[in-house]
């Protein structure tokens, strides 16, 4: 069946421009996950998406990002005023739930974000 | 918080050697334990994981085991092959939905 789907693939954008990504997970799970990965490094949480609860921000980096999701479903990150240090790949992960200690996490393949 | 550690950073390997891969994490709550596999371009894909119930999994040629004392757990994989290169993840979570993964290993499998 389809996996999480990632779009674009490939972002570059200048220095104080706004960007927006766009996930669209697998069908019928109900819990989302947005990840960084910067170059050599793990994967740094951003926010979780449970259902119709509110999402848990504690992951971004600053007010600059923000996400929804529309309709329990398909999920946009922003980013405003975009820096150099925002490059990363930016990745969507979903899962069934309902318990997100042990349910897998499906990825995307990722948004290679590039600030020029 | 919890704060996940991945030992090598790199590691090479011929065709048919084993690798093996360690994790430390600092929650002693933790007690769910995944490893990802990401290849080139794609997103990392669950190829184990490990509950803290249990000492060792196995599958075909990979295994994971857990050592809650010592608060590490490690990948081994063994007849290592050259699609067995990538980059590998461990991870750890308390119990909530927030996973913390270690930086990542590249594993390089030479013919």
């Amino acid at each position: 069946g389809a996996g999480v789907s990632q779009s674009p693939s490939n972002k570059v954008t200048e220095k104080g421009k706004d960007v927006e990504l766009r996930c669209d997970p697998i069908s019928g799970h109900t819990a989302l996950y947005w990840y960084r990965q910067s170059l050599g490094q793990g994967l740094e949480f951003l926010i979780y998406f449970q259902g119709n609860s509110a999402p848990d921000k504690s992951g971004l980096p600053s007010d600059r990002f923000s996400a929804e999701r529309t309709g329990g479903s398909v999920s946009t990150l922003t980013i405003q005023r975009t820096q150099q240090e925002d490059s990363a790949v930016y990745l969507c992960a979903s899962s069934l739930a309902p318990i997100p200690s042990t349910d897998t996490q499906y990825f995307g393949p990722g948004t290679r974000l590039t600030v020029l | 918080g919890e704060n996940v550690e991945q030992h090598p950073s790199t590691l090479s390997v011929q065709e048919g050697d084993s690798a093996v891969i360690k994790c430390t994490y600092s929650d002693s709550a933790s007690n769910y334990f995944p490893w990802y596999k990401q290849e080139l371009g794609k997103g990392p894909q669950l190829i184990i994981d490990i509950r803290s119930n249990v000492g060792e999994k196995k599958d075909q040629r990979i295994a994971v085991t857990l050592n809650k004392t010592a608060k590490h757990f490690s990948l081994h994989i063994t007849e290592t092959q050259p699609e067995d290169s990538a980059v590998y993840f461990c991870a750890a979570n308390t119990g909530g939905f927030k996973t913390i993964f270690g930086a990542g290993t590249r594993l390089f499998v030479k013919a």
